[in-house]
């Protein structure tokens, strides 16, 4: 079962420059999230969606896009990088806001 | 101060050990309380959800909950080292609050040694 699947795994920008993290799952699941993980801060909220052509804006979305044109897929786009969102981003999915999240491997993501 | 403080560690014990994991929160809105963990460079897995206050129990796992207190724990028994880990604790208001969106601690670091 391939669950969350998050693409690049490893991903080196340089300032100013732009790029799409690739999220996508097969469970089927209405509700997807983006966060991001720095050490000392636990995990923050980028965006949500609670179904295709739905989203909003979790406690940090500044610099950040997403769409939700389907169920599976729920992209995060950069665009202008800057070295604070040096970070790793997780991308989580569940059937519903109030049910067990799953969360993809990573995307560790470093701008210089 | 964040709504939810968890103390980062290290926490380092010993084989067998009993590992009492904690957090604190500020917001009585809270109902829901969950426990996920995080191997190193991985994502986060859920281990335990509760509702509301009481204890919950999964094998060497136990959560408790005391609303009154707003203050949360996770037990682990005979602890192993497969048990070393980050452990972060989350929690939500619901749909009384308006919003199953869950605020996160920061993650305790667990190391259990042979």
């Amino acid at each position: 079962n391939a669950g969350v699947t998050q693409t690049p795994k490893f991903q080196v920008l340089k300032t100013g420059q732009s790029m799409t993290l690739q999220c996508a799952q097969d469970m089927n699941h209405e509700y997807m999230s983006w966060y991001r993980q720095d050490p000392g801060m636990g995990l923050r909220l980028i965006h949500y969606s609670v179904g295709a052509g739905i989203t909003d804006q979790g406690e940090v979305p500044n610099g950040y896009n997403v769409s939700r044109s389907t169920t599976e897929d729920f992209p995060l786009r950069l665009l202008s990088a800057a070295p604070s969102q040096t970070s790793v981003y997780f991308c989580a999915s569940s059937k519903t806001e109030n049910t067990e999240a799953f969360f993809g491997q990573g995307t560790r993501l470093t701008v210089v | 101060q964040k709504e939810v403080e968890q103390d980062p560690g290290p926490l380092s014990v010993p084989e067998g050990a009993i590992v009492s994991l904690n957090c604190t929160y500020s917001n009585s809105a809270f109902q829901y309380f969950m426990w996920y963990r995080q191997y190193s460079r991985k994502g986060p897995e859920l281990l335990m959800y509760t509702y509301s206050s009481g204890n919950k129990e999964d094998g060497r796992f136990t959560a408790q909950v005391d609303k009154s207190s707003k203050y949360i724990s996770l037990f682990i028994r005979d602890s192993q080292p497969s048990d070393s880990a980050t452990y972060l604790c989350a929690m939500s208001e619901g749909l009384s609050g308006g919003s199953y969106i869950p605020t996160f601690g920061r993650g305790t670091s667990l190391i259990v040694h042979p």
